[in-house]
């Protein structure tokens, strides 16, 4: 499958800790983007690294690409109960616009 | 950025019948994007939307089972045909700022239509 593969599947943490989450790939990519899902709602997109870029930030996000492993990850610093959701990483190919989402991790922020 | 509103937002439908969703676009876009996402899954997409010509349908998924219309650039409708429990799912529209370019900056999503057949 050239689907992302994400870690962990479920992350439970108290309000104030730092959150992270991995994601990797099998194919080249042109860029690798972060999104959240409320409840089974609409996701929406948080962070966008292109493939060179290696970090990249936007609030108390925190996004890290290594294109040598495949591999990306996502921080979420001093984490809030209002933080709780699905978080999936997307993987735009090299060359087009096909994107492929990956499985993505709950995360719980426990107040 | 686009905003899409979507129709319904859930809905519980005998199994055999069919079920129309629509997603209307505050601006014109060239390609609409449909997606499922079964229970605690990721997303997968079922076909892309041009408006004009027929859609295009990613492996596993047929038109005859998810018809899909776009009459205009800030309209579609899939409809889910036939229903079964299987069929049981959040579908999302999306658009890609961009992508006629060949480049994809980010989707933006409908809120997503819960369907539950019985």
């Amino acid at each position: 499958s050239q689907q992302g593969e994400e870690d962990p599947q479920a992350l439970s943490i108290q309000e104030g800790e730092n959150a992270t989450m991995n994601c990797s790939y099998k194919t080249s990519i042109n860029n690798l983007q972060w999104y959240r899902q409320n409840s089974g709602r609409g996701l929406v997109h948080l962070i966008l690294i292109r493939s060179n870029e290696r970090e990249k930030h936007s609030g108390r996000l925190r996004v890290t690409l290594d294109t040598s492993k495949k591999s990306s990850s996502l921080l979420i610093t001093a984490s809030r109960a209002a933080d709780t959701a699905s978080y999936f990483c997307a993987t735009v190919f090299t060359g087009g616009f096909k994107t492929i989402f990956g499985a993505g991790t709950r995360l719980f922020v426990k107040a | 950025s686009a905003v899409i509103s979507q129709k319904p937002s859930r809905d519980i439908c005998q199994r055999g019948t069919s079920l129309t969703i629509q997603c209307q676009v505050d601006s014109q876009v060239t390609m609409m994007f449909w997606y499922r996402q079964q229970p605690g899954q990721s997303l997968t997409l079922i076909a892309t939307a041009n408006q004009g010509s027929e859609a295009t349908y990613e492996s596993g998924f047929v038109i005859d089972k998810f018809p899909i219309s776009r009459p205009n650039l800030t309209f579609s409708t899939l409809t889910v045909s036939n229903m079964s429990p299987e069929d049981s799912s959040i579908y999302l529209c999306s658009v890609a700022p961009g992508v006629s370019y060949g480049q994809n900056y980010g989707y933006t999503f409908g809120s997503g239509t819960r369907l539950t057949v019985v």
